[in-house]
């Protein structure tokens, strides 16, 4: 199962563009990477997924180069409510039947005014 | 329902007593997950059911904990004996299945307190 990596914090200001990436050398062939946004007292919610290239949807874009080696959130214009922890996953499947996937213990990403 | 339903949002226990924790998942979804989560920690696997498969134990701490999934739907995590280490959030999580292009849909967990 792939590792990942990644910053165990960040600060980001209102307004702010915040890029958040994830070193995960060991991805297979198989694998796609999921990113989740968990905040205080609630389960984690999926934010975007990608297998290569960049993905883009109303929350966020997803960025992987070609050797998928790493890849970065990236949250455009972030405002308060953006404070989370952010989780990079890497696992088999585009959803489904993913087994075991390893969360680790996140970015936590604080936004001040 | 709309999202993945998990009760008791939280529970006390005295240490040595048994605990059930229950999961309904989002309808239809076919795989389901338990996972919990220590005090400003990441997420531990636990257990993975798919469909009638035999389900993936290997995330299980101890022969104290158990979980079922009834007819496809329902489960419920049993943590036998509890001890202090137990304390956790217990996050369920489920997927539609195979073929899927998003990702889980977790519960808002089940906050257990050993005391």
């Amino acid at each position: 199962l792939a590792k990942t990596t990644q910053p165990i914090s960040m600060d980001s200001y209102e307004g702010q563009e915040v890029n958040i990436t994830c070193s995960h050398n060991n991805i297979a062939t198989n694998d796609y990477i999921t990113w989740y946004q968990q905040f205080p007292s609630q389960g984690p919610r999926f934010i975007i997924q990608g297998y290569k290239t960049k993905v883009t949807n109303e929350v966020a874009s997803l960025f992987i180069p070609a050797d998928r080696k790493s890849s970065t959130l990236s949250l455009p214009r972030v405002s308060l409510s953006d404070t989370a922890v952010y989780y990079c996953l890497v696992g088999e499947g585009s959803g489904g039947s993913q087994g075991n996937l390893i969360f680790g213990k996140g970015t936590k990403l604080s936004v001040k005014p | 329902g709309a999202g993945v339903s998990q009760s008791p949002s939280n529970k006390v226990t005295e240490k040595g007593k048994d605990v059930e924790l229950r999961c309904d998942p989002i309808s239809g979804h076919t795989a389901l997950y338990w996972y919990r989560q220590s005090l400003g920690q990441g997420l531990e696997f636990l257990i993975y059911f798919q469909g009638n498969s035999a389900p993936d134990k290997s995330g299980l701490p101890s022969d104290r904990f158990s979980a079922e999934r009834t007819g496809g739907s329902v489960s419920t995590l049993t943590i036998q004996r509890t001890q202090q280490e137990d304390s956790a959030v217990y996050l369920c999580a489920s997927l539609p299945g195979p073929g899927a292009d998003y990702g889980y849909t977790f519960g808002s967990g089940t906050r257990l307190t050993v005391v």
